[in-house]
């Protein structure tokens, strides 16, 4: 079935880094989704991507979407202690319904601040 | 603008026991769609209510089912539960079943 993987799995930062992390899937995508997940709370989306080759941007935030349609790339910017959490690719999943199918997450990137 | 909210955010039962959780989707939107976190995992798709009806349905077995209401809040019981069932219970709204949806504070169920 899809899988999305994730990669890092974790990072530690030190405030002022920029950071990156990337999704890749042996499936094509036509929609990719970031999202945040802080402890204890829900995911909370960050950029959505609909089509190949799109870079956009959320305040420090910018997404990908990769040219094959198998990946995609999250950069953050000038990283502030407020950014630690779990980030989240996630995209429509075929296995339930076709092209309104529901979404697959990764794993999760955590980025955790340097001591 | 309100965004998804869910009730009761934490949750204790025993194993055999039922338990039924509330969501109501984000202002305007029509369409819920109901997920599983297991911890240190990302969401699992369990299922999703359009038009009061269950549209797709994740790899979960029929303990798990759910209900939308006329003013499209959702509700998910799960009957007979068991250990495995703790986790994180999340629901998403979204409008016409649109990809991108929007995940409310979810809640937290422990299985004794």
């Amino acid at each position: 079935g899809q899988q999305l993987n994730q990669s890092p799995q974790s990072m530690f930062i030190q405030e002022g880094e920029d950071v990156s992390m990337n999704c890749t899937s042996s499936s094509i995508f036509n929609t990719w989704l970031w999202y945040k997940q802080d402890p204890g709370e829900g995911p909370v989306l960050l950029i959505a991507l609909y089509k190949a080759g799109e870079l956009t941007s959320n305040g420090r935030l910018t997404a990908q979407f990769g040219i094959t349609r198998k990946d995609s790339f999250l950069n953050i910017s000038a990283s502030i202690p407020s950014d630690v959490g779990i980030y989240f690719c996630a995209g429509p999943s075929k296995n339930y319904g076709g092209s309104q199918g529901n979404l697959i997450f990764g794993k999760g990137t955590k980025l955790s601040v340097k001591p | 603008d309100a965004g998804v909210t869910q009730s009761p955010t934490h949750l204790i039962k025993t194993r055999g026991q039922q338990v039924t959780l509330r969501c109501s989707p984000k202002s305007g939107h029509d369409t819920v769609s109901w997920y599983q976190q297991a911890l240190g995992q990302g969401p699992q798709f369990i299922f999703q209510y359009y038009e009061e009806e269950e549209r797709q349905r994740g790899n979960f077995p029929d303990r798990f089912s759910g209900h939308q209401f006329p003013n499209y809040s959702s509700e998910l019981n799960v009957n007979a539960l068991l250990l495995g069932d703790s986790a994180l219970y999340l629901c998403a709204s979204s409008l016409g079943g649109r990809q991108t949806q929007y995940f409310g504070p979810g809640t937290r169920l422990l299985v004794l």
